[in-house]
């Protein structure tokens, strides 16, 4: 079975400023996709950007982009110029390219900035 | 509107009482699912199903059950509830993985208190 790690429950970063959030994973498929949600204070779900595992090139989305290594099993999300509204918990999840389909998240990190 | 709703948005019952919660999608995803959060677990699989009149367990399927008789619809009821049932309950769709959009969408989300 899959599983995904955020090692880090809770971050901090100034507004202006860029934060680092990581995120490890295990599992022994080849293709599969990567994703990272935001969740505001107000509950939704809101997919942030999407990696598959088939692209070398790292998703970029604004001021949001990925540092995917396959090998490590590595997914951390950058946020860019970080802004008051980016305070939320961020959730990496996991997706089999095929059979089991459901996503697996990890724990998340809660994300504060600083004003 | 288009889109993926639930409800109640919030419920509190009272331990031993059957609840059920409703999930309704317009996009005709064959694809959809039963989260619960609750904290320092992060998201949870309760169940699934790929398509009308096909469901599957998940990571944490004990005391519920799901029906899927129409492709839009998939309820979820608590026959029992217990104390430990209380949480937040997210519902999301999507097409196959192999498809050429795979995203989940998620709804907003049924808090629910079980005293």
């Amino acid at each position: 079975a899959q599983t995904v790690t955020q090692s880090q429950p809770e971050m901090s970063v100034q507004e202006a400023e860029t934060v680092t959030l990581s995120c490890t994973y295990d599992t022994s498929e080849s293709d599969y996709y990567l994703f990272w949600y935001k969740q505001p204070p107000s509950r939704q779900m809101i997919l942030v950007i999407r990696q598959e595992a088939y692209k070398q090139q790292n998703a970029t989305e604004n001021r949001f982009s990925v540092n995917f290594q396959k090998a490590a099993k590595s997914f951390s999300l950058k946020i860019s110029d970080s802004q008051l509204g980016d305070a939320a918990m961020y959730f990496c999840a996991y997706r089999s390219y095929s059979g089991n389909t459901p996503l697996v998240f990890g724990k998340g990190t809660r994300l504060s900035v600083i004003a | 509107d288009a889109g993926i709703t639930q409800s109640p948005r919030y419920k509190i019952t009272e331990t031993g009482r059957q609840v059920t919660l409703m999930c309704h999608q317009t996009w005709s995803h064959s694809y959809m699912f039963w989260y619960r959060q609750d904290l320092g677990h992060g998201l949870r699989l309760i169940y699934y199903s790929a398509a009308a009149d096909i469901t599957d367990k998940g990571e944490v399927p004990d005391g519920y059950v799901v029906s899927r008789s129409k492709t839009e619809n998939f309820p979820l009821t608590l026959e029992s509830a217990t104390r430990s049932q209380t949480s937040v309950y997210f519902c999301a769709s999507s097409e196959p993985p192999d498809a050429s959009y795979n995203e989940q969408f998620f709804g907003p989300g049924t808090r629910l208190t079980v005293l």
